[in-house]
Order: C-alpha cells, then structure tokens, then sequence
C-alpha cells in the first residue's frame, strides 16, 4: 500500500526566509504532483514531477524528486506572505495518494 | 488546463436525507474520480467512474452510500446517501488531462450536514 508522508505539516515563516517542506512515499512511482489549497479553495496543481532528478521552478518554488530515495521537496525561496497556503504532495497515477499537507503560513 | 464546474457549490443538509453533486468536465474524458477532504484533512479517493460501466470505490467507500452515475463521457453524479454530520465535507470531482496526466480538480461542494 502506497503511503505518503509529508512534513512540517504545519509551518511559520517569517517573510524573505527559506524553507523546504519534503514529501516521503513508500513504493516506487513514476509520478508525483505538487498542489496549492488556499482556504475555502479547490486544489491548484503547481508541479507534476516524472522522473529522477527532476527539478521544476515557478517563481519562488522549486519542486525536486529523487525517486530512489523516494523523496520530493518543495523549496521556498524568500517567502512572501502570498505563499500562504496548504500544500499537498500527491503521488502514484490512479488513484493518486496524498500526504497529509502543509499549511504554511508566512509572517511579516 | 481543464475546466471543470460542480453544483451545488455549498449546502447545509439535515441528518438523513441525501444530497446530489454534479460535475460537469468541458471536453470528454474517460475517467473521472470523486474525492472526500473532511475538515483540516487531506484527500481521500471515494470512486473512480467510467463511462458504460459501474465505478470503482476504494477500500472504505460502498455503493450504496456514495452512489455514482456517469451517463456521459463530461458528466458525473455523486450522491451521498443517508447524511450523518460525518459526512461534512469537501467532496471534489477530477479529472486527467494532458501529456502529463496531470489531475485536475472542480471547485468543490462543501457539505454540512446537521
């Protein structure tokens, strides 16, 4: 059974840090997808990561995966408080099993 | 990207009755899945539905309290059955879509039942 373990699951930043939020899973797979819930909101999918060593970058965000030690991260660069959010690592391809998120919260 | 709409958006249900969810998806797909987030949680797969066949429900999930329809290749039903206040949630249709398969979610119906 494919079991995905995120952490911190919840995160205080204060604004112009970095931080790094990581994303274990339990068995090989050939996906894993990053995704952003503001409250109230639906999910956003903001990386979709297909093979070792793939790194993706959207503005502050870099998303990496090592899929031999089963590892992603989400890296946030010089945080500003409109990354607030929960951030969800979701990984298999169906169905798609997600950790338990992130909530960040970004602090001036 | 994908568009993909639900209704209702939200609703406040009393203990025991029912409550129908549509997904409408703006191009044909072949699957479509309903999720479950209850309240501070995650995401949690009910049932994946395909067209001309019944769906598939997850470990957890049976037929008769999450009842699926899926009379179209853009078109799916999601009934849940019996209200009890657990069953206050996020329900989310999705889709895959792309090279990627990357998977796409509706907005959701948020559900409190009473």
């Amino acid at each position: 059974e494919l079991k995905v373990e995120q952490n911190p699951l919840f995160l205080s930043m204060q604004e112009g840090k970095n931080y790094t939020i990581y994303c274990n899973y339990s068995t090989t797979s050939d996906r894993l997808y990053w995704y952003r819930q503001d409250p109230g909101k639906s999910l956003e999918s903001l990386f979709v990561l297909l093979s070792n060593g793939a790194v993706k970058q959207e503005g502050r965000l870099m998303a990496s995966l090592d899929t031999k030690a089963r590892l992603s991260t989400l890296h946030i660069t010089a945080a500003v408080h409109d990354l607030s959010a929960t951030y969800f690592c979701a990984v298999g391809n169906t169905p798609l099993v997600f950790g338990k998120g992130t909530r960040l919260s970004v602090i001036a | 990207s994908a568009v993909i709409s639900q209704k209702p958006s939200r609703d406040i249900c009393q203990r025991g009755t029912s409550l129908t969810i549509q997904c409408q998806v703006d191009s044909q797909v072949t699957m479509m899945f309903w999720y479950r987030q209850q309240p501070g949680q995650s995401l949690t797969l009910i049932a994946t539905a395909n067209q001309g066949s019944e769906a598939t429900y997850e470990s957890g999930f049976v037929i008769d309290k999450f009842p699926i329809s899926r009379p179209n290749l853009t078109f799916s039903t999601l009934t849940v059955s019996n209200m009890s206040p657990e069953d206050s949630s996020i329900y989310l249709c999705s889709i895959n879509r792309g090279t990627m398969e990357t998977q796409y979610f509706g907005p959701g119906t948020r559900l409190l039942v009473l």
